[in-house]
């Protein structure tokens, strides 16, 4: 599975748009972009998840570059429950790809 | 009550001894994982399961076992509990594109 990188932390003013980036560089034509979210020691939450197109759910809208070697988190309107560690994985899918994690971004939604 | 349960979900041991951490899930999910999520870490796979009596490793195996008789249940053992085994455990089921996680167990080892 490709590795991917975030930054380690950013601040977001609630109420603002939190965009999260991240590179897959080497992702493979067959690995979907997956974001999660874990708050404070809770279990890790999906978020959303993507091959090509750009996905949107209640929750979050994920823009994926059309070269795949990055994509984008948004969170349209960030509010405090939104402060958690977002992470970026690229996998083979669900049921056939194990979930690597990496460090993630430690998003700090503030008033 | 529907969903991904572990237990317990607090368990301090000593070194040595046997643990086993219990992972049930009432979704007939055919994938299940185990994680263990070390302070400031991301989480790390330890063992999975494709179907009932099917298990393969993940990243992190050593000095622990899994068995899988039944769909909903994935027990993780320590079979001799280390220090460095100290770490909170999460339980993951699938069955399709999203993988779901349970509470966590935090495990201390003394």
């Amino acid at each position: 599975d490709a590795k991917t990188t975030q930054p380690p932390s950013m601040d977001c003013a609630e109420g603002r748009a939190a965009n999260l980036p991240c590179n897959h560089s080497t992702i493979s034509g067959n690995e979907y972009v997956y974001w999660y979210r874990q708050i404070h020691s809770q279990g890790p939450q999906y978020i959303i998840h993507g091959l090509k197109n750009n996905e949107t759910n209640e929750m979050a809208s994920l823009i994926i570059t059309e070269d795949r070697k990055s994509s984008t988190l948004i969170l349209p309107h960030a509010t405090l429950r939104d402060t958690a560690v977002y992470y970026c994985i690229v996998s083979r899918g669900g049921s056939q790809g194990n979930l690597i994690f990496g460090k993630g971004t430690k998003l700090s939604v503030k008033p | 009550d529907a969903g991904i349960t572990q237990s317990p979900r607090y368990k301090i041991t000593e070194t040595g001894r046997q643990v086993t951490l219990m992972c049930h899930q009432t979704w007939s999910h055919s994938y299940m994982f185990w994680y263990r999520q070390d302070l400031g870490h991301g989480l790390r796979l330890i063992y999975y399961s494709a179907a009932a009596d099917i298990t393969d490793k993940g990243e992190v195996p050593d000095g622990y076992v899994v068995s899988r008789s039944k769909t909903e249940n994935f027990p993780l053992t320590l079979e001799s509990a280390t220090r460095s085994q100290t770490s909170v455990y999460f339980c993951a089921s699938t069955g399709s594109n999203e993988q779901f996680f349970g509470p966590g167990t935090r495990l201390t080892v003394l």
